[in-house]
């Protein structure tokens, strides 16, 4: 069975760094781009980048390039999302999921989301 | 940057049809995808390539995409389809993955 399990939620400060997680099993791991996807409070769903974990080939959503930074240990099969500086604007739910085989393709599994909380 | 629009709600009563539409120029020659996201919960794919569903979803979850336009069409609603759903390509121009703003279906 695939699976992508994701970090717990977070409680941060603004100007703090954080790095989330999401795990995959049940598939190997290194043969599927993996994409993080933000949602802010009542909002709609926003691309932020995708990565191939077999070679770390990273790409990234303009409105995220510069902002975040995405990676994958793969001996662990697990991917990342990095801040190193947060803001408060970055409080949202975000989704890790993993792409199907074709590169054009949809998102066939999806994590269960981590809520990202920033305040003062 | 490839832009797609979606009306921000539709409603419908019980067993009627439901239209869901995604705007986007030449979105024909794209392949698109749909996704339902319940409330509290994790997206889920209803229809990729414009018409092919996965398994597990009901025959009255349907697509079709053709010139600017592409449709999602559940036939027969219950008031368990209540939901966001979002249409989603991939951009070659730009290599950028596009979500559509999302449509609110609400069951009457």
């Amino acid at each position: 069975e695939v699976r992508l399990v994701q970090s717990g939620a977070e409680v941060k400060k603004p100007g703090e760094s954080m790095r989330i997680s999401c795990k995959g099993s049940g598939y190997r791991f290194t043969n599927f781009w993996i994409a993080w996807v933000r949602q802010m409070p009542g909002k709609g769903l926003e691309w932020m980048g995708i990565l191939y974990p077999g070679d770390s080939d990273t790409r990234y959503s303009p409105s995220f390039q510069g902002q975040v930074t995405i990676s994958a240990d793969k001996s662990i099969s697990t991917a990342y999302l990095q801040w190193n500086y947060l803001r408060a604007s970055d409080t949202a739910m975000y989704y890790c999921a993993r792409l199907q085989v074709n590169y054009y393709s949809h998102f066939d599994y999806w994590g269960q989301g981590t809520q990202v909380t920033v305040s003062s | 940057s490839y832009v797609l629009t979606q009306q921000p709600s539709v409603s419908v009563a019980p067993g009627q049809t439901a239209r869901v539409t995604c705007e986007g120029d030449n979105i024909g020659t794209k392949r698109v995808h749909w996704y339902q996201q319940k409330a509290g919960q994790a997206p889920v794919v209803v229809i990729y390539y414009d018409r092919d569903r996965p398994s597990g979803i009901p025959e009255r979850f349907s697509g079709s995409n053709s010139g600017n336009t592409a449709t999602l069409t559940i036939s027969g609603v219950e008031a368990g389809d209540e939901a966001d759903y979002y249409c989603q390509v991939w951009d070659s121009g730009s290599d950028h993955r596009v979500f559509g703003g999302g449509t609110r279906l609400t069951v009457l």
